[in-house]
């Protein structure tokens, strides 16, 4: 199994539309976790990071469920500028500073 | 954005031939990392560096070697070039905290 899992995607949703991805992970001992965005032939780029009592950054919302293993990137009012692959990550342990990343979910908003 | 530089940015060789990339930060950050990106795969970490002539072994680090002679200045070497190495090469880097900036990429083809 693998260590983080996304769905892969694509999820193509109209402009104004809010959409919500989920990221599951293996190891209950993760810290740290983030969502960084990536463009088509681009460096991956932190969009935000995840705190246990659930972060907001404008029309970005992330969730962190340790229960269930998994974090969540909800967008609202999604913009043509949007469109990117959406990467989960996470650090494995509270004793090393090593991130492990998700394959990503890819988004496109159309108008 | 961070100081992080890659060169050169796209290469094509020929397999069994040495090939050397190099990162470049002004950032004057102690961590740097080198990943390769690929279809299907998260990135994944080839080598590290915590410092100055301090470098490890990442979870797919075979046919790859590194260097860090200045704080700036991280190369990987692949000493001897075969077709499974190509791929997107992107360094990162960090400082105090978890969350990692990363260069533009390097597009290595091997022929």
């Amino acid at each position: 199994r693998k260590e983080v899992e996304q769905d892969p995607g694509p999820f193509n949703v109209p402009e104004g539309a809010t959409v919500a991805f989920n990221c599951t992970y293996s190891n209950s001992a993760s810290q740290s976790f983030f969502w960084y965005r990536q463009d088509c032939r681009k460096e991956p780029k932190l969009l935000m990071s995840v705190y246990s009592s659930g972060n907001e950054d404008g029309r970005f919302t992330a969730q962190l469920n340790r229960a269930s293993q998994y974090i969540s990137l909800l967008i609202r009012d999604s913009k043509l500028s949007d469109s990117a692959t959406y990467l989960c990550v996470l650090r494995a342990s509270s004793n090393t500073d090593k991130l492990i990343f998700g394959t990503g979910t890819r988004l496109q908003v159309f108008p | 954005d961070a100081g992080i530089t890659q060169s050169p940015r796209h290469k094509v060789t020929e397999t069994g031939t040495p090939v050397t990339l190099r990162c470049h930060q002004t950032e004057n950050h102690r961590y740097m990392y080198w990943y390769r990106q690929d279809p299907g795969h998260g990135l994944r970490l080839i080598h590290y560096s915590y410092g100055v002539k301090d470098t490890d072994k990442g979870e797919v680090s075979d046919g790859y070697s590194v260097s860090r002679s200045k704080t700036e200045d991280f190369l990987l070497t692949l000493e001897s070039a075969t077709s499974s190495q190509t791929s997107v090469y992107f360094c990162a880097i960090n400082d105090a905290g978890y969350e990692q900036y990363f260069g533009p990429g390097t597009r290595l083809t091997v022929t």
